[in-house]
């Protein structure tokens, strides 16, 4: 059974850091490409950051870059959002979610099948 | 970055209803489109990739239609357990893009 499991979510002060963990298990991490997703509460889903299979490969939101950094460790089937400087605009559930693909009629198609349940991160004073 | 816009924002149905969402891209985006459900509390959950292949144990009353910059969902006769937020999500770059969600509640 493919999990997800996120953790290191918390209250932290606007300008500060907090490190979240993505722990996975019934699948082969090392082959897959990861994100992060994040949602304000009572808003949409925003798209955070992407790393590929190997971590040569990295994209971010505008909103986040700079300040953000993501990474992975496939020895321990981990996946990492460091976030420094911190705003009150971060404040949301972060999920980390599975980069699927399918090749069909000659054509790659990606979509994120497996997600966590997310950790809440609150920046407030 | 590729704007997504969804329409309705919400919108309210009965059971055994015809529904369906609409996605446009800022700019054409081939079949790079997914879509995604969510209930309150809950993870997305994949259920359309590349515009209209439906993902794996995904029931057959929803279908995704659509390719450039219009997109559709349907849910052929709505379910009490389809009542969620659904976004779409463009793959064809980075950053990735969803649209602002589209509530179905009950009539």
């Amino acid at each position: 059974e493919v999990q997800l499991v996120e953790s290191g979510g918390g209250l932290v002060q606007p300008g500060g850091s907090l490190r979240v963990s993505c722990t996975v298990s019934g699948f082969t991490f090392r082959s897959e490409t990861m994100n992060w997703v994040r949602q304000a509460p009572g808003k949409g889903l925003e798209w955070v950051s992407y790393i590929s299979s190997g971590g040569g490969t990295i994209y971010y939101a505008d909103s986040v870059k700079g300040r953000f950094t993501i990474s992975r460790d496939n020895a321990q089937n981990s996946l990492y959002l460091q976030m420094n400087s911190l705003r009150d605009e971060d404040t949301a559930v972060y999920y980390c979610a599975r980069g699927g693909f399918s090749y069909e009629n000659s054509t790659y198609y990606d979509y994120f099948d497996y997600w966590g349940q997310g950790t809440l991160v609150t920046v407030s004073s | 970055a590729i704007q997504m816009t969804q329409s309705p924002s919400s919108l309210s149905a009965s059971v055994g209803d015809r529904v369906t969402i609409t996605c446009r891209a800022s700019q054409d985006i081939r079949k790079d489109l997914g879509w995604y459900q969510q209930k309150p509390g809950k993870a997305p959950r994949l259920l359309i990739y590349g515009a209209s292949s439906l993902h794996s144990g995904v029931p057959s009353r929803f279908s995704g239609s659509g390719s450039g910059t219009d997109f559709t969902l349907t849910i052929s006769s709505l379910q009490p357990e389809d009542f969620a937020t659904y976004y779409c999500l463009q793959d064809y770059n980075y950053p990735r893009t969803f649209g602002q969600g589209t509530k179905v509640e009950i009539k």
